[in-house]
């Protein structure tokens, strides 16, 4: 089993929806958990950093982690097509471990 | 503040060369982190570099290689380069080894 697993998609909305992309984590001891946004044939980019369990918001985006199921959530409100791109969840420490990235299309 | 700066963009080596890679970390970052990612898929851990010492390493064979320079710049030394070689390698800085990770464009290997 994968330490974080994540469904690579395709995910395709149209613009204005509400976007919800999720992973799993086999290891109930991490703690640190993270989405990155990654553009086509570019480095990925911070976009949410959370601990332990709960909800956070930033904008547009809220990252959620749910401990008793270890399910990781990062959900978008009124997508954009600019958001088109492929989402990683990682879990955090040293050693960051990624899922596979969930390729999303927004169209305009 | 300048980001994380890597180089080359990308580059073209043949199966058996030698290539290295180099990051600069950001700005007051004094942790350096390397990353495969191969097509489709999340980037893997390589190695960690806290103050010029390794602190951590995946599971790459030794033929993968770096170093931290008293800068906190680095380099990734990758030898008698494979087919399956060919990704995108990056680098991330972070102000301590466990803290948010910053990630530089990448390079690009292309092994033929």
């Amino acid at each position: 089993q994968k330490e974080v697993e994540q469904d690579p998609g395709p995910l395709s909305v149209p613009e204005g929806a509400i976007v919800s992309l999720n992973c799993t984590y086999s290891n109930s001891a991490f703690q640190y958990f993270m989405w990155y946004r990654q553009y086509s044939r570019k480095g990925p980019e911070l976009l949410m950093y959370t601990y332990s369990s709960g909800n956070k918001e930033d904008g547009r985006f809220t990252a959620q982690v749910d401990k008793s199921s270890k399910y990781i959530s990062l959900f978008i409100r009124d997508s954009q097509p600019s958001d088109s791109a492929t989402y990683l969840c990682a879990k955090g420490g040293n050693k960051l471990v990624f899922g596979a990235g969930t390729i999303l299309r927004v169209k305009s | 503040e300048t980001g994380v700066t890597q180089s080359p963009t990308h580059l073209i080596k043949t199966r058996g060369q030698q290539v290295t890679l180099r990051c600069s970390s950001q700005s007051g970052h004094n942790t350096v982190s390397w990353y495969q990612q191969a097509l489709g898929q999340g980037p893997q851990f390589i190695f960690q570099y806290y103050r010029e010492e390794e602190n951590g390493r995946g599971n790459f064979p030794p033929r993968f290689s770096g170093l931290q320079f008293p800068n906190y710049s680095s380099e990734l030394n990758v030898n008698a380069l494979e087919l399956d070689d060919s990704a995108l390698y990056l680098c991330a800085s972070s102000l301590s080894g466990v803290g948010e990770q910053f990630f530089g464009p990448g390079t690009r290997l292309t092994v033929l």
